[in-house]
């Protein structure tokens, strides 16, 4: 299985500021993807990082408010824009692989919006 | 639009008992049904069943796929408190992007009582 490492590992912001998460596998993947997480919620799947494509979102999620970034196969990173308390959430990155090509997933950034 | 629904949302058992997770679900192109284990942030992965009938088995966890009546279950026998945590069923489906992406439950929260 994939060792995953995510920085921050926790964040308090101010609204109208953005956060940029990183991460980090130890092996090159094909494609990585990124989670949210809210309160009490199940995870939602925020956009498939392809490296050296454009990510694809998932409905009701936009490149503007959340650009990603994929400059190789083993980085990623994810910027929480123009943030306000309503993106206070676990921000979880993962990667598929192993015997069954199922999915890794990082230890996750814990994000509050004051 | 993909489901999953699991229940109960919540579970309070004594170490000891044996637990029984559910998990239905409505997905086109159903590919795979996989379970996490959640304790604080980042799931980790239990099971993935393709097939109907054939029990998956991992110590004192096992479960098993209905593709007929769309539904799984994961057993946990002789719980231990260690096994507090939530609990996540997912469905793969196709995605906006072409590839195969899983659809999340909002789980089950067990916590086991010494």
């Amino acid at each position: 299985s994939a060792v995953i490492s995510q920085k921050p590992s926790r964040d308090i912001c101010q609204r109208g500021t953005s956060l940029t998460i990183q991460c980090q596998v130890d092996s090159q993947v094909t494609m990585m993807f990124w989670y949210r997480q809210q309160p009490g919620q199940s995870l939602t799947l925020i956009a498939t990082a392809n490296q050296g494509s454009e990510a694809t979102y998932e409905s009701g999620f936009v490149i503007d408010k959340f650009p990603i970034s994929r400059p190789n196969l083993t980085f990623s990173t994810l910027t929480v824009s123009n943030m306000s308390p309503e993106d206070s959430s676990i921000y979880l990155c993962s990667v598929a692989g192993g015997a069954q090509y199922e999915q890794y997933f990082g230890p996750g950034t814990r994000l509050t919006v004051t | 639009e993909d489901k999953v629904v699991q229940s109960p949302l919540s579970l309070v058992v004594h170490e000891g008992d044996t637990v029984t997770l559910n998990c239905s679900y409505e997905v086109t192109n159903f590919r795979s049904l996989l379970w996490y284990k959640q304790e604080k942030k980042a799931p980790t992965f239990l099971f993935m069943l393709t097939s109907s009938g054939i029990e998956k088995k991992s110590g004192r966890l096992s479960s098993i796929l209905d593709k007929k009546e769309l539904f799984s279950i994961l057993n946990i026998t002789a719980t231990q408190t260690g096994d507090s945590a939530v609990y996540l069923c997912a469905v793969e489906g196709p995605g906006s992007g072409g590839s195969y992406i899983p659809t999340f439950g909002r789980g089950t929260s067990l916590i086991v009582h010494p």
